[in-house]
């Protein structure tokens, strides 16, 4: 069964910090993974990973992949307090169409 | 505008009878998504569909039901087996292959 564990659960921290999210997994047959932004109802999307090592960034927002460990991180720099949302990663599964989601991380940002 | 419409938004069941949530995506998108988000919780996979008259469960597919009789429609019916329905149900799309996934705005189902 695919499985994706997300960590810390829930941040608290204030504006202008720089935060990390952390997510690592377990899939069978790994294509890609995927970060989204849930802030009130609809996760929008954020990033789509496929191979070690090479960053993907957006502003403020950069994420990369590890595929030996294997992990993901999303570093969000100069947080602001639009950054406050639910962050999600996710995994697809090649062979089947899957696409696993974790937990999420909870993030606050106190002005 | 190309996109994808849940419907309700709302819905109160009592307790024993079915429900349907509507999914309808106007994208062409080949596989559809049914997840299940409880508070504080991440989504957990229902059922998913990668073509028309095909689906496959998710992780939690007890007390679920699904069909795919249209490429644009994925409804899922909440039956009266479901345990503890009370949740908020995301719908979502994706073309086959390579891509990132779609959502809709989502239902709150609760049950009185």
């Amino acid at each position: 069964e695919d499985k994706v564990v997300q960590s810390p659960l829930s941040l608290v921290v204030h504006e202008g910090d720089t935060v990390t999210l952390n997510c690592s997994y377990e899939v069978t047959n790994f294509r890609s993974l995927l970060w989204y932004k849930q802030e009130k109802k609809a996760p929008t999307f954020l990033f789509m990973l496929t191979s070690s090592g090479i960053e993907k960034k957006s502003g403020r927002l950069s994420s990369i992949l590890d595929k030996k460990e294997p992990f993901s991180i999303l570093n969000i720099t100069a947080t602001q307090t639009g950054d406050s949302a639910v962050y999600l990663c996710a995994v697809d599964n090649f062979g089947n169409e899957k696409l696993t989601f974790g937990t999420g991380t909870r993030l606050t940002i106190i002005p | 505008d190309g996109g994808i419409t849940q419907s309700p938004k709302y819905l109160f069941r009592k307790e024993g009878q079915n429900v349907t949530l509507s999914c309808e995506q106007n994208l062409n998108h080949d596989a559809m998504y049914w997840y299940r988000q409880d508070p504080g919780q991440g989504l957990r996979l229902i059922y998913y569909s990668q073509i028309v008259n095909d689906f496959q469960k998710g992780d939690i597919a007890e007390g679920y039901s699904v069909s795919r009789e249209k490429k644009e429609s994925f409804p899922l019916t909440v039956t009266s087996a479901q345990k503890n329905p009370t949740a908020f149900y995301l719908c979502a799309s994706r073309d086959r292959g390579h891509t990132e996934a779609f959502f809709g705005q989502g239902t709150r189902l609760t049950v009185v």
